[in-house]
């Protein structure tokens, strides 16, 4: 499995678009980037999956660039719901045992 | 659609005693994963069943931990006897057979005294 390198924490406020930046240098050629979102007391949430250039969804979006050892997630206008730690993950499409690494505590101020 | 279900939320054992997580997929998801939280570290993958047989059981720390799913249904976790670094947070997940995304639980938080 890849491993992943994300920031620990990011502080941001209300209305603002944040970045958070996962690096995978070992990243395979089969591998695909899931990120997820975790509140306090809950598990795991699916935001996003890519494999390359950019993916949108309701949620978020997912950078890519073309040598595939970093990804970027994007948040539009977080709110203060928006606090949580986001995870980076690498793997197969279909894979079947996530390491989830520190993830990044995002904190969103009003 | 009910998503995955953990019982109990909570369960606060003494060390040498016996626990049984039950986890609940998602109607129809055949695969089913546990993970794990101890105090401090990162969530770390325990096994994966496809239906009712074990797929990858590299991740269960010692023979304390039994993992069952008979029928394919739902799954148990039992630890037999328990140990005060078993204390954190038991994660189950589960996937449809043909790909997507892993679908958590909300977790049971396992404290030993």
């Amino acid at each position: 499995l890849a491993k992943t390198t994300q920031p620990i924490s990011m502080d941001s406020y209300e209305g603002q678009e944040v970045n958070i930046t996962c690096s995978h240098n070992n990243i395979a050629t089969n591998d695909y980037i899931t990120w997820y979102q975790q509140f306090p007391s809950q598990g795991p949430r699916f935001i996003i999956q890519g494999y390359k250039t950019k993916v949108t969804n309701e949620v978020a979006s997912l950078f890519i660039p073309a040598d595939r050892k970093s990804s970027t997630l994007s948040l539009p206008r977080v709110s203060l719901s928006d606090t949580a730690v986001y995870y980076c993950l690498v793997g197969e499409y279909n894979f079947n045992k996530f390491y989830f690494g520190s993830g990044t505590k995002l904190n969103v101020k009003p | 659609e009910a998503g995955v279900t953990q019982f109990p939320s909570h369960s606060v054992i003494e060390k040498g005693q016996t626990v049984t997580l039950r986890c609940d997929p998602i109607s129809g998801h055949d695969n089913l994963y546990w993970y794990r939280r101890v105090m401090g570290k990162e969530i770390k993958f325990l096994l994966h069943f496809v239906k009712e047989s074990k797929q990858d059981e590299s991740g269960m720390p010692n023979n304390r931990f039994l993992a069952e799913r008979t029928g394919g249904t739902y799954s148990t976790l039992k630890v037999q006897p328990a140990e005060l670094e078993d204390s954190g947070v038991y994660f189950c997940a589960s996937r449809e057979p043909n790909g997507g995304e892993q679908f958590f639980g909300p977790g049971t938080r396992l404290t030993v005294l």
